[in-house]
């Protein structure tokens, strides 16, 4: 299986700053015929359940805010909050979708600083 | 708007059978396809198995000895059958969209369900 981890653990943030979040797997999940990451991004809010924010590594779900970007390629990836809302307050997850079974990171929990 | 709803037992006692029901409005399950997912302390967030619109279905390694998933058309829900259970598999069990076969990112989850394994 491909094991997704994800850095920090958890972070706390100012509003209105930037939070980073770091997500490295094991194996590529850049597949080569289309040139495509199969990587999505999950948030999930205390008491919800996982909502998917971002797929193919960069590609934000509609009524996404854009504020919520994701990058990178092949292993490393990140998922960035610009201007962090009392809203995004959540747990971060990354998930690969390159090889089956599909796996998760361990999640990032952002709180407010 | 598609929304998606667990429901079954909270608690099974170890070795007996886990199961539950996902029930969709908003759409008929013959048109998409469909993933269970867990969240445990122990596991975080593990796949457990996935089923296309035709039937098929695709298993956790880690899993596939225990689990079936299977669609009920005439109810519009997905179930889940886990045997042979144990306290490992306590967990909030989600029921998850899959938009394109074997395209497996998640969309929407249901609520998801706390089970408990204990006697």
């Amino acid at each position: 299986d491909i094991v997704m981890t994800q850095s920090p653990d958890s972070l706390a943030v100012s509003l209105g700053e930037r939070a980073t979040i770091n997500c490295k797997s094991s194996q590529s999940v850049l597949h080569n015929s289309n040139n495509k990451n199969y990587l999505a991004w999950y948030q999930q809010r205390p008491g919800q359940p996982p909502k998917l924010l971002i797929c193919w590594a960069s590609i934000r779900e509609f009524g996404v805010p854009d504020r919520f970007s994701g990058s990178g390629s092949g292993t490393d990836f990140t998922l960035t909050i610009n201007s962090l809302q009392p809203e995004d307050v959540a747990v971060y997850y990354c998930q690969q979708y390159h090889t089956t079974p599909p796996t998760f990171g361990q999640g990032t929990k952002v709180e407010i600083k | 708007q598609v929304r998606l709803q667990e429901s079954g037992p909270t608690l099974v006692e170890p070795s007996e059978t886990l199961s539950l029901a996902c029930s969709v409005s908003g759409a008929s399950i013959s048109n998409y396809h469909w993933s269970w997912i867990r969240l445990s302390p122990g596991k975080g967030l593990e796949w457990i198995g996935y089923i296309h619109r035709s039937g098929r279905t695709d298993y956790n390694p880690s899993l596939k000895s225990r689990v079936t998933i299977s669609l009920d058309t005439s109810k519009n829900r997905v179930s889940l059958k886990l045997i042979s259970v144990s306290a490992a598999d306590t967990a909030v069990y989600y029921c998850a969209r899959v938009l394109y076969d074997r395209m497996f990112w998640f969309d929407p989850w249901g609520q998801g369900m706390l089970v408990s394994v204990s006697s």
